[in-house]
């Protein structure tokens, strides 16, 4: 099942704007990750939050953690059109029956035009 | 140090058949985990392999198997093909913890996978 879910599901925007994305949970997690990934190719790790931390950075990366709301966003400041690509949010989290897993969410489609 | 490589990138099978995906993890990543990528259910973990034994389990049948080496990289092999598992596989490998702390999952660095189709 999907424990992260990303709204929007796609959005585009024009060159040098910022993008916002936002992430929901549903239960207790060690840390929340985000991927990139381009057009089914393999996933990228961009920035991993703990869960006690609240916001972090990374360039023209900005995540922010809320965990009494369970949610999270990234923010892509100054976006370009390299930045074209999928966007998943991933929670590590106890999965029941003694297993661990990162779950993703199903993507956030970011186009950015020239 | 050379990433994640995935052997073969595609593949064509029939229903009924059976298949062989193969990881190779980064040098020194003894953690490997298997995901599978499919339009309609997303990204969702297959299994995570750590020192030759099987450590985490998703949600599939017994169809989907994995195995790992004493050398880090595995396999994961898919019996009696259906058509719905057309789909990307992705490995993942990762610097493990243990212990205690291998309940938590660290970053996970991708191969560009293998795009199985099933006819």
């Amino acid at each position: 099942s999907q424990q992260g879910e990303e709204d929007p599901q796609a959005l585009s925007i024009q060159e040098g704007e910022n993008a916002t994305m936002n992430c929901s949970y549903k239960t207790s997690i060690n840390n929340l990750q985000w991927y990139r990934q381009n057009s089914g190719r393999g996933l990228v790790h961009l920035i991993l939050i703990r869960s006690n931390e609240r916001e972090k950075h990374s360039g023209r990366l900005r995540v922010t953690l809320d965990t009494s709301k369970k949610s999270s966003s990234l923010l892509i400041t100054a976006s370009r059109a390299a930045d074209t690509a999928s966007y998943f949010c991933a929670t590590d989290a106890y999965s029941g029956a003694g297993s661990y897993q990162l779950t993703f969410g199903k993507g956030t489609k970011l186009s950015v035009i020239p | 140090k050379a990433g994640v490589t995935q052997t073969p990138r595609y593949l064509i099978k029939t229903r009924g058949q059976q298949v062989t995906l193969s990881c190779s993890p980064i040098s020194g990543h003894r953690s490997v985990s298997w995901y599978q990528q499919t339009p309609g259910q997303g990204l969702q973990f297959l299994f995570e392999y750590f020192s030759e034994t099987q450590r985490n389990k998703g949600n599939f049948p017994g169809r989907f198997s994995g195995r790992q080496f004493s050398n880090s990289r595995s396999e994961m092999n898919v019996s009696t093909l259906e058509l719905g598992d057309s789909a990307l596989y992705l490995c993942a490998s990762s610097s493990p913890r243990v212990g205690e702390s291998a309940r938590l999952r660290d970053t996970q660095y991708f191969g560009p996978g293998t795009r199985l189709t099933v006819l």
